[in-house]
């Protein structure tokens, strides 16, 4: 039973490209969790997706960001016109659908470098 | 929502020694906190959990209480060994009709040193 999966590892952008990032869930979560790590800091939450519904997006910038968790495929997190800032570690995480304690699964995550 | 806070942010014991890490947090309808490790360049793993309904839980070396009362938890690892050395995560759920979010502290550096 394969964990979350992200890809690319890494993946470096120009500044004003588009940077896309999936994540596949644990097979049999329906929940979808993507976090941002900066160097030397905590991991900040962006946004909570359930198939083909955004469930919290509190954390995600106003503009040039955007998720979506489809009906079929990954999980995508798209940044357009990227900018140096942008440049961190993107963590995608799932769980089952059940209420009460149980705690994520992490992907490895996805290393964002902006030139 | 919740917040958490967590201390230290840095922490250097010798191998051997035990290593201690706080956390707070603001929600009393939390009732979930999992605790994750990371290593460098991996993503965080969940290393142990303790649910509400609990004061203490013990899983070999690492031992993680609750104290619902102050809101606090703490992480207690005992005879510490280099390869304890990581970053530590505490955090505490948010119950929603859909499921789960949780809200992280801000991490604990640890180094144990040979």
């Amino acid at each position: 039973n394969a964990g979350v999966m992200q890809n690319p590892r890494h993946l470096v952008r120009r500044r004003g490209q588009e940077a896309r990032l999936r994540c596949s869930p644990v097979k049999g979560h329906s929940h979808v969790y993507w976090y941002r790590q900066l160097p030397e800091e905590g991991l900040k939450f962006m946004v909570y997706l359930q198939k083909e519904n955004i469930i919290d997006e509190s954390g995600m910038p106003k503009e040039r960001f955007s998720a979506e968790f489809p009906k079929e495929g990954p999980s995508i997190l798209r940044i357009q016109q990227v900018v140096r800032g942008d440049s961190a570690a993107y963590f995608c995480a799932s769980s089952p659908r059940i209420s009460g304690g149980y705690g994520y699964t992490f992907g490895s995550g996805t290393r964002l470098t902006v030139v | 929502g919740e917040n958490v806070e967590q201390h230290p942010s840095t922490l250097s014991v010798q191998e051997g020694d035990s290593a201690v890490i706080k956390c707070t947090y603001s929600d009393s309808a939390s009732n979930y906190f999992p605790w994750y490790k990371q290593e460098l360049g991996k993503g965080p793993q969940l290393i142990i959990d303790i649910r509400s309904n609990v004061g203490e839980k013990k899983d070999q070396r690492i031992a993680v209480t609750l104290n619902k009362t102050a809101k606090h938890f703490s992480l207690h690892i005992t005879e510490t060994q280099p390869e304890d050395s990581a970053v530590y995560f505490c955090a505490a759920n948010l119950q929603l009709n859909t499921g789960n979010q949780f809200y992280f502290g801000t991490g604990t550096s640890l180094t144990v040193i040979p």
